[in-house]
């Protein structure tokens, strides 16, 4: 069962321009989402998570947006960079469960950022 | 201020060998986790700890084992690798508290030939 869902494999997008990646899930019990970036032969990084009782948080190009009722959130980049091609994760977080905080993993999707 | 290390970064394997793929973190992180990625695949949760001594299973628990001794170091063990377990794992570990992110290693790409 996947519980959270990145359906666009892919993307491409000219520099300058807005990316935005998108993730549904399935669980309202989640508490958090965070997005995560990963370039080839290196580990995930964090880039911006959101708590669930908020519907927006932004950190410079970076803006997460989250609908509850939808079961939706995305990513804005704005502007798009070439440094800002990689596979994006989207990954969801519940705490307070009486055992460990596991983060589940959407499928990714890779970002291109032409010129 | 390493963050977290895994070694090694490649290894081949022979089906029915067994290894011990290392995980240490240098922040004092309570949770430790692991991960595969598949090709075209997202990260699937193999174990997890939440502390010395205690684990838990994952998603894909399947032919792997862990231990957790200490807090620093949390290491994966594949007792007989087959086709399967081809794959990149990272380790992951984070602090309990209002901190929400993860930090990863780079990775250890596993070929099981």
């Amino acid at each position: 069962d996947q519980q959270v869902k990145q359906n666009s494999p892919s993307l491409s997008v000219q520099e300058g321009r807005i990316s935005i990646l998108n993730c549904d899930y399935t669980n309202s019990m989640f508490d958090y989402f965070l997005w995560y970036k990963k370039y080839p032969a290196e580990g995930p990084t964090f880039l911006i998570s959101i708590s669930s009782i908020k519907d927006k948080n932004e950190d410079g190009r970076f803006t997460v947006f989250l609908n509850k009722s939808a079961k939706h959130l995305s990513l804005h980049i704005v502007p798009s960079q070439p440094g800002d091609s990689a596979v994006y994760f989207c990954a969801a977080l519940r705490i307070n469960t009486g055992t460990a905080s596991k983060l589940t993993f959407g499928t990714g999707t890779r970002l291109q950022v032409t010129l | 201020n390493a963050g977290v290390t895994q070694t090694p970064k490649f290894r081949i394997l022979k089906i029915g060998q067994s290894m011990t793929l290392q995980c240490t973190q240098d922040m004092n992180h309570n949770y430790m986790y692991w991960y595969r990625q598949d090709p075209g695949m997202g990260l699937k949760l193999i174990y997890y700890s939440v502390g010395a001594g205690i684990t838990d299973k994952g998603e894909v628990p399947n032919g792997y084992n862990v231990s957790r001794s200490t807090t620093e170091d949390f290491p994966l063990r594949l007792e007989l690798a087959a086709p399967s377990q081809t794959s990149v794992y990272f380790c992951a570990s984070r602090l309990q508290g209002r901190t929400t992110e993860a930090f990863f290693g780079q990775g250890t790409r596993l070929t099981v030939v």
